[in-house]
């Protein structure tokens, strides 16, 4: 399967710890999105790369949060010391470059938890 | 800002009977319109998608209709199956290429 992949599937860990998640797109697309996605609720765009660079972040993402994609392939997503309403499902979805607006395709997630 | 609004939260229909989505969008700049279908605890599946400059597509019993002027979009899901209950989420392209999504359509087909 060369689908999107997301490491870990679950994180539980206390409040005020740091966490990292790792996504690796579809190879050969060069455009990465993050979303979160709450019960009951649509994913929320988070932020986005085109191969290394960082083109938007939410203005949701506070400065705890920070996403980097180092060689333009796979990204990390961090979040410094967690708080409860960062619980959620972390979306990872990648698309092909080129032309503005390709389809956009997501891995299974990780579910963070917040004690 | 942008918004995109989803309705109704949640459809029930006997299998066979069709099956009507709705979304309006709030961006006059959003040319890109796809459809998501989500099951339980799966990641969220690209079904079918539309472009600004076409006013319908059709994909087997998937069909999905643009009205730009209006700025509403729908999914029709004919000759529903028990395997289509899941959570619908529409979505509606930035003039930066981010999805802004619905809130979802929580289907559930009886047999």
């Amino acid at each position: 399967d060369t689908g999107v992949s997301q490491n870990p599937r679950h994180k539980i860990t206390k409040r005020g710890q740091n966490v990292t998640f790792r996504c690796d797109p579809i190879s050969e697309h060069n455009r990465l999105y993050w979303y979160r996605q709450t019960l009951g609720q649509g994913p929320e765009f988070l932020t986005y790369f085109q191969n290394e660079a960082q083109l938007e972040k939410s203005r949701l993402l506070s400065d705890r949060f920070s996403a980097e994609r180092p060689k333009g392939s796979f990204s990390t997503l961090e979040i410094q010391r967690t708080e409860q309403g960062d619980s959620a499902m972390y979306l990872c979805a990648s698309s092909s470059g080129g032309y503005s607006n390709q389809p956009q395709h997501f891995g299974d997630g990780t579910r963070l938890s917040i004690l | 800002g942008e918004n995109v609004e989803q309705h109704p939260s949640t459809l029930s229909v006997q299998e066979g009977d069709s099956a009507v989505i709705k979304c309006t969008y709030s961006d006059s700049a959003s040319n890109y319109f796809p459809w998501y279908k989500q099951e339980l605890g799966k990641r969220p599946q690209l079904i079918i998608d539309i472009r600004s400059n076409v006013g319908e597509k059709k994909d087997q019993r998937i069909a999905v209709t643009l009205n730009k002027t209006a700025k509403h979009f729908s999914l029709h899901i004919t000759e529903t199956q028990p395997e289509d209950s899941a959570v619908y989420f529409c979505a509606a392209s930035t003039r930066t290429d981010k999805l802004i999504f619905g809130t979802g359509t929580r289907l559930q087909v009886f047999p």
